[in-house]
């Protein structure tokens, strides 16, 4: 059964930094593209990045590049997503999501950017 | 950037009746491979997403086959062929042929009437 997991999130000062993870199981985590989808409280689905099965191509929503970064360990079946300078936007459920078009996700992780 | 339009934002159904959501695309999402990557999600209360149709017309795995994807180019639709309690939610369409950015719709919140 494929499972995703994502982990690390909290209550963080604007300006602030917080890694998240995503821990796969179920399946060959290196065959497969991932990415990060977020939904702001109350609103829709918004995609954030996406990384290729090696790592070679990363790719982010206009919204946090330069403050985002993606990044995935093969070898620990992990995907991550490094955010600095958070703003009080950023505040959402955070997704990870298995393939370019989202076939499976996890149960998502809180953001909480706030003074 | 893909601009995804849904309609209605609110579908207020009643149980066993049809129900029907349109997705519009600002430009046609025929992918140069020639594959369209029109995608469905449900979103039930309090849950994760979950996707109901890959690639405008193909149900994934469990989903029930009262759900159907259709369309082409830039207008798609999802029908849920009779609506049962556990529909409700919102659905979203999201498309994968001209990204980054990957985009959705805005969603369409299914009730029962």
């Amino acid at each position: 059964e494929v499972q995703l997991v994502e982990s690390g999130g909290d209550l963080v000062q604007p300006g602030g930094s917080l890694r998240l993870s995503c821990a796969a199981s179920g399946f060959t985590f290196s065959s497969y593209w991932t990415g990060w989808v977020r939904q702001a409280p109350g609103k829709g689905l918004e995609w954030v990045a996406n990384i290729k099965e090696d790592g070679s191509q990363k790719y982010y929503v206009d919204s946090v590049k330069g403050r985002f970064t993606i990044s995935r360990d093969n070898a620990k079946n992990s995907l991550y997503l490094q955010m600095n300078s958070l703003r009080a936007e950023d505040t959402a459920v955070y997704y990870c999501a298995r393939e370019i078009n989202c076939g499976h996700w996890g149960q998502g992780i809180l953001v909480t950017v706030s003074s | 950037d893909v601009v995804m339009t849904q309609s209605p934002l609110s579908l207020p159904v009643t149980l066993g009746q049809p129900a029907s959501i349109s997705c519009r695309s600002s430009q046609s999402l025929v992918y140069s491979d020639g594959n369209t990557y029109l995608n469905w999600f449900q979103q039930r209360p309090g849950q994760s997403p979950r996707r109901l149709i890959y690639m405008v017309s193909n149900r994934d795995s469990g989903v029930p086959d009262r759900f159907s994807g259709s369309g082409s180019g830039t207008d798609f639709t999802l029908k849920i062929s009779r609506v049962e309690a556990e529909d409700v939610g919102v659905y979203y369409c999201m498309q994968a042929s001209h990204w980054p950015p990957i985009t959705f719709g805005q969603g369409t919140r299914l009730e029962i009437k």
